[in-house]
C-alpha cells in the first residue's frame, strides 16, 4: 500500500514557463516533506523541504507548498530551466522518526524543453 | 571534502548467489542508509547503521544485512538473490541527529540478477 502517491510518472515544459510536480500522502502522521531531484547515473540530491507546521517554503526558483487537510503538497519551478530536466521524488519523514528513515514516491520525469 | 562513493559502480550475479556492496561515507559523517530503487520505483529505505550497529530497519527480509566499520564506510550484503533483487543500491551519508535533508546520497550501484 503505498503511503506516498506520485500520480503523474512524466511531465513536460517549455522553457520560462511554470513546473508543478504534484504529491499525495496517506498518513497524516508525516511531519516533515522533502522534494529531491535525480540526474541519471547520480544520486538523489537534496532540493527543498517543508515542516508540517507550515504551508509554504520557498528557496529562490522553487517553492513547496503543504496542504495538510488535502495530505497534498507540489513543487512549483519557476521559471523552469532546461537544467532542471530531471527525476524529482517527493519524500515523507514520520513524527518521531528517525530523520533518515524517509519513505519516497515512484518520482515524475520532468522535461523541459528550450 | 569528498563525496558519497559506492563501488562496484554495475554487477551482474545469477539467482542464488551472494553480493556485497561498498559505500564511502561523506568525510565527517557518521551515519549510513541503505536504499533500494526498483526500476520504476522510489528508493525504498533498508536499514540505517551508526556507530557500528544497525540502527532502524525497513520491510527487508533478514538474508538483507550491513556493516559499519569504524572509519564509518559501509557494506550491504544480500544472500540468496533472488531476481527481484535487481535494482540500483543507494547509500547516504549524515551526521547522528542532524536534518533529513542533510543526508548525501552516493550514485548507486546497479545490481543485475539473471
Amino acid at each position: 500500500d503505498q503511503q506516498v502517491k506520485q500520480n503523474s510518472p512524466s511531465l513536460s515544459v517549455q522553457e520560462g514557463r511554470i513546473s508543478i510536480l504534484n504529491c499525495d500522502y496517506t498518513n497524516s502522521m508525516f511531519d516533515y516533506f522533502l522534494w529531491y531531484k535525480k540526474y541519471p547515473a547520480e544520486g538523489p540530491t537534496f532540493l527543498i523541504s517543508i515542516s508540517s507546521i507550515k504551508d509554504k517554503n520557498e528557496d529562490g526558483r522553487f517553492t513547496v507548498f503543504l496542504n495538510k487537510s488535502a495530505k497534498h503538497l507540489s513543487l512549483h519551478i519557476v521559471p523552469s530551466q532546461p537544467g532542471d530536466s530531471a527525476v524529482y521524488f517527493c519524500a515523507v519523514r514520520p513524527a518521531g522518526g528517525s530523520n533518515y528513515k524517509l519513505t519516497f514516491g515512484k518520482g515524475t520525469l520532468l522535461t523541459v524543453n528550450p | 571534502e569528498t563525496g558519497v562513493t559506492q563501488s562496484p559502480t554495475h554487477l551482474i550475479k545469477t539467482r542464488g548467489q551472494q553480493v556485497t556492496l561498498r559505500c564511502s561515507s561523506q568525510s565527517g559523517h557518521n551515519t549510513v542508509s541503505w536504499y533500494q530503487q526498483a526500476l520504476g520505483q522510489g528508493p525504498q529505505f533498508i536499514f540505517q547503521y551508526y556507530r557500528e550497529e544497525e540502527n532502524g530497519r525497513g520491510n527487508f527480509p533478514p538474508r538483507f544485512s550491513g556493516l559499519q566499520f569504524p572509519n564509518y564506510s559501509s557494506e550491504l550484503n544480500v544472500n540468496a538473490l533472488e531476481l527481484d533483487d535487481s535494482a540500483l543500491y543507494l547509500c547516504a551519508s549524515s551526521l547522528a541527529n542532524g536534518r533529513a535533508d542533510t543526508q548525501y546520497f552516493g550514485p548507486g550501484t546497479r545490481l543485475t540478477v539473471l
